[in-house]
């Protein structure tokens, strides 16, 4: 069975600079989908970013990118710029590319944005 | 237009009451998942229904009862609940191929807050 581990329970960065949150997974498959979710006080589960293991190019949406390590096991996401939005929990999350497999999350990671 | 909505946004519920969680999404998706959400810890996965069938039911009580009367909506039908089942309840959606090994991202609505009294 897969497992995702996100080992930095709560994490800190001052506005505008970079943060790096890390993410390592198990799998013995080699195609999969990896995700990036934030999850505010609000409590809704938003979509910040998404790979495809078969993709060698890293995602990256505006101030968000990833560093997919493949060979490593490893999805970790920076955070450029960082804003007092940003504060939130993030999760890290697996998918299994086989029909009727589901999410794998890990623990999650509580980032606080100070000003 | 990514938007999966949930009703009520709060619930408190006696142990002999019964209620109803409410979800939807008109995204096209087939799938529908509901998930149990603890304090600081991340989804639990509840039920998935494909193609409005029930795909998978993780071990869940039979005090909580799923029902996707059609491809937008899923409820969860919800009676007997103990204090311990108070959570947030999250719905979420993907588009799902049928013919096997396409898989998704998944959409979440806002969240049910529920307690149980």
């Amino acid at each position: 069975a897969q497992t995702v581990t996100q080992s930095q329970p709560e994490m800190s960065v001052q506005e505008a600079e970079t943060v790096t949150l890390s993410c390592t997974y198990d799998t013995s498959e080699s195609d999969y989908y990896l995700f990036w979710y934030k999850q505010p006080p609000s409590r809704q589960m938003i979509l910040v970013i998404r790979q495809e293991a078969y993709k060698q190019q890293n995602a990256t949406e505006n101030r968000f990118s990833v560093n997919f390590q493949k060979a490593a096991k490893s999805f970790s996401l920076k955070i450029s710029d960082s804003q007092l939005g940003d504060a939130a929990m993030y999760f890290c999350a697996y998918r299994s590319t086989f029909y009727g497999q589901n999410f794998v999350f890990g623990p999650g990671t509580r980032l606080s944005v100070l000003p | 237009d990514t938007e999966v909505t949930q009703t009520p946004k709060h619930l408190v519920m006696g142990m002999t009451n019964k209620k109803s969680l409410k979800c939807e999404q008109h995204m096209g998706h087939r799938a529908m998942y509901w998930y149990k959400q603890k304090a600081k810890k991340p989804p639990e996965l509840m039920f998935v229904y494909s193609y409005e069938k029930l795909s998978i039911n993780e071990s869940v009580p039979s005090r909580f009862s799923p029902e996707c009367p059609n491809s937008s909506l899923l409820n969860l039908h919800l009676h007997a609940l103990q204090p311990e089942d108070s959570a947030l309840y999250l719905c979420a959606s993907s588009q799902e191929n049928g013919g096997g090994g396409l898989t998704d991202t998944q959409y979440f609505g806002p969240g049910t807050r529920l307690t149980v009294l």
